[in-house]
């Protein structure tokens, strides 16, 4: 059964704090990514990754960065958690091709005080 | 720019089909109708694609129309477990990476008993 992992379901921290939202997947994908999920918006990419150490900004990238050192692991970093990025973060992998699909993680649910 | 339009909501009662429309007048050639659902405080679960042709697995149907402008995913005999919120997704077939799996506000669907 595929795999998609993240790190934690829930996090809270406290704003101007640096917070490492790790996610790992076990389907030795090339491609991951980064989305937030907030109420009424839908899904908005971050970043994506197509190879270690590639990356590409998506939609929304300020105020994050992401970090892939090996092939299923793939981090989001907010340098300085502010309120405003509260949020759920979502993490996906892909094979790549025009028939797969996206597997996602469960989620990790962060509030920034 | 949204590439697709859902109903926000939709209710169904329990044992009978869902029928999920979703609009995508603007879709091109090459580009493929994905389906998605989110159950509460999850991550999304892939639920199946298709082109032009109908598509059928063990989850859905996806009926989708001779013009390609719209399609319509069937749960069959929807259960209590099907209340999530589903997007309908178009995704140009030479997105290698994946980054083009654009998700909206999708349709929440109740399943009532």
């Amino acid at each position: 059964d595929v795999k998609v992992t993240q790190s934690s379901r829930y996090l809270v921290k406290r704003t101007g704090e640096k917070v490492f939202l790790e996610c790992v997947q076990d389907m030795d994908h090339e491609n991951m990514f980064w989305y937030r999920q907030d109420p009424g918006l839908g899904l908005r990419l971050i970043y994506f990754s197509y190879d270690v150490k590639m990356k590409e900004k998506g939609d929304i990238p300020e105020g994050y960065s992401v970090s892939r050192e090996k092939k299923e692991r793939f981090s989001l970093i907010l340098e300085s958690a502010s309120t405003n990025q509260t949020s759920m973060y979502l993490c996906a992998s892909f094979s790549g091709g025009p028939y797969n699909e996206q597997f996602f993680g469960p989620g990790t649910r962060l509030t920034v005080l | 720019d949204a590439k697709t339009t859902q109903p926000p909501s939709m209710d169904c009662a329990e044992g009978r089909a869902a029928n999920l429309p979703c609009n995508h007048s603007t879709i091109s050639g090459n580009e493929y109708v994905y389906w998605y659902r989110q159950i509460h405080s999850q991550g999304p679960q892939y639920i199946i694609h298709g082109l032009k042709n109908n598509e059928t697995n063990e989850m859905a149907s996806l009926i989708i129309t001779e013009d390609r402008k719209s399609s319509t995913l069937i749960l069959p005999h929807a259960t209590l477990r099907d209340t999530a919120v589903y997007y309908c997704i178009v995704r140009v077939a030479g997105d290698n990476y994946g980054q083009n799996f654009v998700f909206g506000p999708g349709t929440r669907l109740s399943v009532l008993p």
